[in-house]
């Protein structure tokens, strides 16, 4: 079984300020860990994926996230937010299990606010 | 590359009436497609898992005759919601995995208003 807690259900930073959105997993077997953006009424993009080799994975639009399996937790984090980035983040685990895609397990999302 | 899509992007039915759903990958093959639904301000919920050519996996919970899922071919998988009621209302996204591959992507979603 794997779950995913998701600390706060909105952060808000000052444009320019870091931002760190926390994301702690359990899972019985090795996960494979993603983030995922929403903005309104559209799907999931996804920002960033631990698979295997470097704990440290960058993303796309500056995004940056650690695996630690020590502490089980992958926080996404970005050092100068901008306004576009005012959305909502999920983080997902996955199992490595087979050779293909699995289901994914999905936090409860944190909006991020950004104020100017 | 790596798109999905889904259509409709918006439906209204009345209750008692069948919606399908549809899911593409367009610009390659999903060995394995994914329904998620997600209530408002909630977190998406694994549905189901689609295999192309065999019957789809449904998560505890979830009524396989309720909602009827076909993947007939590599690019193509749909959610047939039947006899909707109001609390089928939601958010509907699909996602689609390439083969051998553990990354998702979803589709845009499809937001089901159920009268």
């Amino acid at each position: 079984a794997q779950s995913v807690t998701q600390l706060g259900s909105h952060v808000s930073v000052s444009e320019g300020a870091l931002v760190l959105l926390r994301c702690n997993y359990s899972s019985s077997v090795p996960p494979y860990l993603f983030w995922y953006v929403q903005y309104p009424n559209q799907g999931l993009q996804l920002l960033l994926k631990y698979t295997t080799g470097a704990t440290l994975v960058k993303g796309i639009n500056g995004f940056e996230a650690e695996f630690k399996k020590s502490e089980t937790s992958f926080h996404l984090t970005k050092p100068s937010a901008h306004m576009s980035d005012a959305a909502e983040y999920f983080c997902a685990v996955g199992a490595k299990s087979g050779g293909g895609a699995d289901g994914l397990t999905f936090g409860k999302g944190t909006h991020l606010i950004i104020q100017p | 590359g790596a798109v999905v899509s889904q259509h409709p992007s918006r439906v209204i039915c009345k209750s008692g009436t069948s919606v399908k759903i549809e899911c593409r990958s367009l610009d390659f093959q999903a060995t394995t497609m994914f329904w998620y639904r997600q209530f408002p301000k909630k977190s998406l919920m694994l549905m189901a898992t689609s295999n192309e050519g065999s019957k789809a996996t449904y998560e505890q919970g979830v009524e396989k005759d309720k909602f009827l899922i076909n993947h007939a071919s590599l690019t193509l998988s749909t959610l047939t919601v039947t006899s909707a009621h109001p609390e089928d209302s939601s958010f509907y996204i699909c996602s689609a995995g390439l083969a051998g591959g553990k990354t998702q992507y979803f589709g845009p979603g499809t937001r089901l208003l159920v009268l």
